[in-house]
């Protein structure tokens, strides 16, 4: 199956500095997504991005689908970033289309 | 917009025992899915649905069934709970039809199962 590796596994920061995350994935995907699992548990939706580049406040991510790979960017980062990130794709062709699968994650710790 | 509901939000088992987790959607979702997530892990799939009366395996559904009888409701079934079922429990929905491959998945806000 596809493998999706996230980089770096863990991260800490100091409240107001940059980072990017990055997600490389195994095979062609046709729908990425970032989540950010938050220190009480859940599950929010930061992009939905397969290609191209998107931006929210200080959250932007971009996808370079042919090279396989996405890019979190978090600036001006702030204790509420604080939790786990992950990726997750859906495989471009075959019955793995219906699979939406997660990466490894990236723990994230903002430091005030 | 109530979106992706679980029940219920916590639950200890003892071991052999069973019990039926709910998820229902409101958003008229085709596709369903159940994640499980061990402390400090990423999230496994068990089970999911591309629509009422199909479903198929994950990487992890051992220990697990499900059916999908309508659109809004896919239920996750433990016939006899062993501790290595101690997770949380994450059941999410897309779409995927004409104009709109593939959409975002949205998730609900999980059930944390004990097994002892």
């Amino acid at each position: 199956g596809i493998q999706v590796e996230q980089s770096p596994p863990d991260l800490i920061l100091q409240e107001g500095a940059n980072s990017t995350l990055r997600c490389n994935f195994s095979d062609s995907v046709n729908n990425l997504q970032w989540f950010h699992q938050n220190p009480w548990g859940q599950l929010i939706n930061l992009f939905y991005i397969p290609s191209g580049t998107k931006q929210n406040g200080r959250l932007s991510a971009t996808t370079v689908a042919t090279e396989r790979y996405s890019l979190l960017y978090i600036s001006s980062s702030q204790t509420t970033d604080s939790g786990v990130y992950f990726c997750a794709v859906r495989r471009n062709y075959g019955g793995a289309t219906n699979k939406l699968i997660f990466g490894t994650g990236t723990l994230l710790a903002v430091q005030p | 917009n109530a979106g992706v509901t679980q029940t219920p939000k916590f639950r200890i088992l003892k071991i052999g025992q069973s019990m039926t987790l709910q998820c229902t959607q409101d958003m008229n979702h085709n596709y369903m899915y159940w994640y499980r997530q061990d402390p400090g892990m990423g999230l496994k799939l068990i089970y999911y649905s591309v629509g009422a009366g199909i479903t198929d395996k994950g990487e992890v559904p051992n220990g697990y069934n499900v059916s999908r009888s309508t659109t809004e409701d896919f239920p996750l079934r433990l016939e006899l709970a062993a501790p290595s079922q101690t997770s949380v429990y994450f059941c999410a929905s897309s779409y995927s039809g004409q104009g709109a491959r593939y959409t975002e998945a949205f998730f609900g806000q999980g059930t944390r199962l004990t097994v002892v």
